[in-house]
């Protein structure tokens, strides 16, 4: 069965150092997604891409975070100056269609010290 | 706005009894309505989800859930559970066209021998 990949599986950073999170879709899959879940929390939604541009985002996606799909197979998640509350696990996510169903990576846990 | 409720923080169940987990969601019109399990250091594999006509689905693992309008409800239920379902359970919702998940807080199971 198709899966979404997330690279690395757990990331160590200090404070203030830029982390990008990566994500390879379902290969026929259009619609491209990041959430988080801080530890004991719940599943939050911080942005959608498609057609190579952000269809919705979140508050929680200032401008430290921003997307991008640089070669047509990953989808990546930076995050400029991280900050101790980014610590979470953030999970990609990718759909054919919003009555596809989403399929969700394992999910890449940020530590942030 | 959309919101998902699973009232249930954690339950315990005897392995091989009956279980229902609770999902209320609150949308405009009829939603997209997802069930998600994540095992500990896990993604968020989907179980079963519900869009239109008949309102009981089937999922995998022996899940089913249950769409009731007039309640506002989509609850999980299994006949007999096995060890191996001991996880957390989110409960999603979605509008038709809408571009991301609204999560419930999630429900911890715990099965006892």
């Amino acid at each position: 069965e198709p899966e979404v990949t997330q690279t690395p599986s757990h990331q160590v950073t200090q404070m203030g150092q830029e982390v990008i999170l990566r994500c390879v879709p379902i290969s026929n899959h259009l619609y491209f997604y990041w959430y988080r879940q801080i530890l004991g929390q719940k599943v939050e939604f911080l942005v959608s891409f498609y057609n190579n541009e952000i269809s919705e985002k979140s508050e929680i996606f200032d401008d430290q975070f921003s997307v991008e799909r640089p070669d047509g197979s990953n989808f990546t998640l930076k995050i400029r100056s991280t900050k101790l509350e980014d610590s979470a696990m953030y999970f990609c996510a990718s759909t054919l269609a919003a009555n596809y169903g989403y399929t969700f990576g394992s999910g890449t846990r940020l530590t942030v010290v | 706005a959309q919101s998902v409720t699973q009232p249930d923080i954690h339950i315990t169940v005897s392995e091989g009894a009956s279980l229902e987990l609770r999902c209320n969601y609150s949308y405009g019109a009829t939603p997209y309505l997802f069930w998600y399990v994540q095992s500990p250091g896990q993604g968020l594999q989907l179980l079963l989800k519900y869009f239109s006509g008949d309102t009981l689905v089937q999922g995998i693992k022996g899940f089913e859930a249950e769409f009731k309008r007039s309640q506002s409800s989509f609850n999980l239920r299994k006949p007999s559970v096995h060890w191996s379902d001991a996880a957390e359970y989110f409960c999603a919702v979605a509008g038709p066209g809408a571009n991301n998940l609204f999560f419930g807080t999630g429900t911890r199971l715990t099965v006892i021998p």
